[in-house]
């Protein structure tokens, strides 16, 4: 079983919709990150979190350390929004990365 | 502009040649990092270096090799390279353990 896991690992909307992506690890973390990749790109740092909730534009990103689950929300999506969207964890020194998550937005 | 710089972008080897993959951040930061990108996986550390003048095996070292030159830069060598080093190659940086990473636009290898 991976440390850490991400769901859905596709997802497909229409322009407009809210959109839930979820990460659940199962290691103790310093941190939590929300990382943007486009294709063919390089790797965008979106959030890092340890507690709580954290909001930049159309994005919030939340936490929640007793249950080990973290959840990245878009809302009014838009077709620039599509991307893979990586959840990673810092332990000790390192970064542990989910799969990601591929979404798409359609117009 | 201020970030993590990687070169090259893209670079096609033969089994057997050996290459450098260049890495340097413009932003004091202490800690650098070197990942590697495959379908269907999540990125995995190969190698990282906490402080300039130290370097540590990641989760995927073998058949590389590193070199922290200074605080600025931190390369990888492929000494022999092998089709399974077939990969998107990140770099990244930041300063402390509770701060965010920086990663470089990344490099597209294959060995053929």
């Amino acid at each position: 079983k991976n440390e850490v896991e991400q769901s859905p690992q596709n997802l497909t909307a229409q322009e407009g919709e809210f959109i839930t992506i979820n990460c659940s690890y199962s290691v103790g973390i310093s941190a939590l990150h929300w990382l943007q990749q486009h294709p063919g790109g390089g790797i965008v740092s979106l959030f890092m979190l340890s507690s709580g909730k954290k909001k930049h534009g159309r994005l919030i990103a939340t936490i929640n350390i007793q249950e080990k689950h973290s959840s990245l929300h878009i809302t009014a999506s838009h077709p620039r929004d599509s991307a893979v969207y990586i959840c990673a964890v810092s332990n000790t020194d390192k970064l542990i990365f989910g799969t990601g998550t591929r979404l798409q937005v359609f117009p | 502009n201020a970030g993590v710089t990687q070169t090259p972008k893209f670079q096609v080897l033969k089994t057997g040649q050996s290459m450098t993959l260049q890495c340097a951040q413009d932003m004091n930061h202490n800690s650098m990092y070197w990942y590697r990108q495959d379908p269907g996986m999540g990125l995995r550390l190969i190698y990282y270096s906490a402080s300039e003048g130290t370097t540590d095996k990641g989760e995927v070292p073998n058949g590389y090799n590193v070199s922290r030159l200074n605080k600025r830069e931190f390369s990888l060598r492929l000494e022999s390279a092998a089709p399974s080093q077939t990969s998107v190659y990140f770099c990244a940086s930041r300063t402390r353990d509770r701060d965010g990473y920086t990663f470089g636009s990344g490099t597209r290898l294959t060995v053929v």
